[in-house]
């Protein structure tokens, strides 16, 4: 299986701030990658797929990139309702793996 | 609006067999793969498996083959996964989820499973 390793697992950052967060891959996923956000008590939702194309609805402040075993999410100017848990996968290979997760809050 | 409403979810004991359904409107269900994925109490995120359109072809997670098989009716449009020979380890949020080449572009609600005597 491959594994997905996440970081930070937990992230605290002030309003209008630019986070990053990073995911890396245990083989070359070749760019078959997505970031799911989850909102406290709601189920996650797709940001980004194959590394870089924003999801439809997506605010543009959302951006991925990144490319072999290495992929980043980055979050232009934080506004509050950005506090979430954010999920890297991978589905360049079956089983479908999940990094741990990122908890983002405000500081 | 594309909606999947998941049911079925309850106490079951070690050992015990289970049924999840997944409703699907909003789009023409025949024409996705379904997914499921569970969401366990710690919140790692773990995919169980998925079916091709006309459930002709399955594929499972290593962790729950043998155990769980996933289904569709796409008369009704509804998506199943049947759960047998659960564990502890088996308890969690279960989401029926849409699939575009293997990234997850909608989700249920969930559905609570616990696994316990």
């Amino acid at each position: 299986d491959i594994q997905m390793t996440q970081s930070p697992a937990s992230l605290s950052a002030s309003l209008g701030e630019t986070v990053t967060i990073e995911c890396r891959a245990s083989e070359d996923i070749y760019s078959n990658l997505a970031w799911y956000q989850q909102k406290p008590g709601n189920s996650p939702q797709l940001l980004i797929y194959d590394a870089n194309s924003l999801a439809d609805g997506v605010p543009s402040r959302f951006s991925g990139s990144g490319s072999g075993t290495q992929y980043s999410l980055k979050i232009n100017s934080l506004q509050s309702e950005d506090v979430a848990s954010y999920f890297c996968q991978q589905y360049n290979n079956y089983p479908y793996t999940f990094g741990a997760g990122t908890k983002l809050e405000l500081k | 609006e594309v909606q999947l409403v998941e049911s079925g979810g309850s106490l079951v004991q070690p050992g015990g067999s289970l049924k999840l359904s997944c409703v699907a409107s909003g789009f023409t269900f025949s024409n996705y793969w379904m997914d499921w994925v569970r969401q366990t109490p710690g919140k790692s995120l773990e995919w169980i498996g998925e079916i091709n359109t006309d459930g002709s072809k399955t594929n499972y997670a290593p962790s729950i083959k043998d155990r769980f098989t996933i289904s569709r009716d796409n008369a009704k449009s509804t998506l199943y996964l049947q759960m047998s020979n659960v564990k502890s380890d088996d308890t969690a949020i279960y989401y029926c989820t849409i699939t575009t080449t293997g990234y997850f572009d909608y989700w249920g609600q969930g559905v609570m499973v616990t696994v316990s005597s």
